[in-house]
């Protein structure tokens, strides 16, 4: 059975410190990762991963695959209590459909 | 651009009572499209999902369910909630057909559902 699991499922740190959120996956035909942030409401989508070893960034936040160990890590640096949110992770198959596979979510709090 | 609108924002609803959340998508056409529901502070379970005009898949047996009348249109329905259907519900779109690199799904701001 196809799964998603993400770890730490809650996490609370302070203004400043640094963090990595971790993603495993179990999937038939991977085709990509991808990372979302969900606030109040909608997730809003961060990154997509398809190939191994190539760090995608954005500000402070960055992101790597790696298809042979079959996981992924989301960091975030310099954290704000603007990143405080839930954190998820969902992996896409090869198919037509656009379905997406989600892990739990980790829980970030950061503290002023 | 493409925007994806879902209403109501909220909702109190009473045991057995009928359901009903819209779901519309702007700026694109033939979308694929898809419910979630969300336990609070969970991931995200996928219930329905809709590759075309009156095509939909369910994921888990429920008593809910979903129709696709127009090509940017996707509604979620009950005939009679349980409290179990508590939740968030979030619509998504993402670009159809046979495409690489467009599994990128986009997010309505969900209608909250208290069942009561």
């Amino acid at each position: 059975e196809d799964k998603v699991v993400q770890s730490p499922l809650s996490l609370v740190v302070h203004e400043g410190d640094t963090v990595t959120l971790n993603c495993s996956y179990e999937v038939t035909n991977f085709r990509s990762l991808l990372w979302y942030k969900q606030e109040k409401k909608a997730p809003t989508f961060l990154f997509m991963l398809t190939s191994s070893g190539i760090e995608k960034k954005s500000g402070r936040l960055s992101s790597i695959l790696d298809k042979k160990e079959l996981f992924s890590i989301l960091n975030i640096t310099a954290t704000q209590t603007g990143d405080s949110a839930i954190y998820l992770c969902a992996v896409a198959r090869s198919s037509n459909t656009g379905k997406l596979i989600f892990g739990q979510g980790t829980t970030l709090q950061v503290k002023p | 651009s493409q925007t994806i609108h879902q209403w109501p924002a909220t909702l109190v609803q009473p045991v057995g009572s009928p359901l009903s959340l819209e779901c519309t998508v702007e700026g694109t056409s033939n979308p694929n499209l898809y419910w979630y529901r969300q336990a609070a502070g969970r991931g995200l379970q996928l219930l329905f999902y809709s590759v075309g005009i009156g095509q939909i898949s369910s994921e888990v047996p429920q008593n809910l369910s979903a129709s696709r009348p127009q090509d940017r249109q996707f509604i979620l329905s009950s005939k009679k909630l349980l409290l179990s259907d508590s939740g968030f519900y979030l619509c998504a779109w993402s670009w159809g057909g046979l495409r690489d690199g467009t599994d990128t799904q986009y997010f309505g701001p969900g209608t909250r559902l208290t069942v009561l």
